[in-house]
């Protein structure tokens, strides 16, 4: 079946710090990869849409500076949180659809939790 | 814009037991998808089963269907024969179907708590 690798699964770092999250497709190629994030006991909220070649499509009240997108190739995205602070402190999952189509599912990674001392 | 309801924020079964999660959800499209996904404890998202509003017929996946009512917004979940393992989070998600091809993304509602008791 399809996987997707989110890399590191676990970040502890100082305030002020750059944190990069890696989100892999295996065994697939992915045009398109969806961030989110996810507060405790809470739901996914998305924060972008990922597109191979092309800018990311942030979400209303997301920062582009502060949450940087790469979707550099097509088995790789990366999510930068910049100069980050204790109130990015959360979950953040990305997700891949494999190929084009809308018929695609969606596959999740195992998701990074960051936490910003 | 879509939206996503989840009216039950824990539901409790016994085990063995059958349970029925409740979701609505609200679009003005025709064609779209709805799922439900599992997250366990250790947070990694499960799709348990999909929709696709076009087919009139209810998915099952093994001990899992779904009601679908396309015309009240309804796409509840029922797991038959409830097992330990079925304790997670669950999440309704709705997605648009665009007919440019491309994926749309998931809506998620705010998930329903299931506890599974012996």
């Amino acid at each position: 079946g399809a996987v997707v690798s989110q890399h590191p699964s676990r970040v502890i770092c100082k305030s002020g710090t750059s944190v990069k999250i890696e989100c892999r497709s295996l065994d697939f190629q992915a045009t398109t990869m969806f961030w989110y994030r996810q507060f405790p006991k809470q739901s996914l909220m998305l924060m972008a849409t990922s597109n191979e070649g092309s800018k990311a499509t942030y979400e209303q009240g997301v920062e582009k500076d502060k949450f940087l997108i790469n979707h550099a190739s097509l088995t790789l995205s990366t999510l930068t949180v910049t100069s980050a602070h204790p109130e990015d402190s959360s979950f953040y999952i990305c997700s891949a659809i494999r190929g084009q189509g809308a018929n695609q599912p969606q596959h999740f990674g195992d998701g990074t939790r960051l936490s910003i001392l | 814009a879509q939206t996503v309801t989840q009216s039950q924020p824990e539901m409790s079964v016994q085990e063995a037991e059958t349970v029925t999660l409740s979701c609505t959800y609200d679009t003005s499209e025709s064609d779209y998808y709805l799922f439900w996904y599992k997250q366990p404890p250790s947070r990694q998202m499960i799709l348990v089963i999909r929709q696709e509003a076009y087919k009139q017929q209810n998915a099952t996946e093994n001990r899992f269907s779904v009601n679908f009512q396309k015309a009240a917004k309804s796409f509840s979940l029922k797991i038959s024969d409830s097992q330990l393992g079925d304790a997670a989070m669950y999440f309704c998600a709705y997605r648009a179907y665009l007919n440019t091809g491309t994926a749309s993304k998931l809506t998620f509602g705010t998930g329903t708590r299931l506890q599974v008791t012996l």
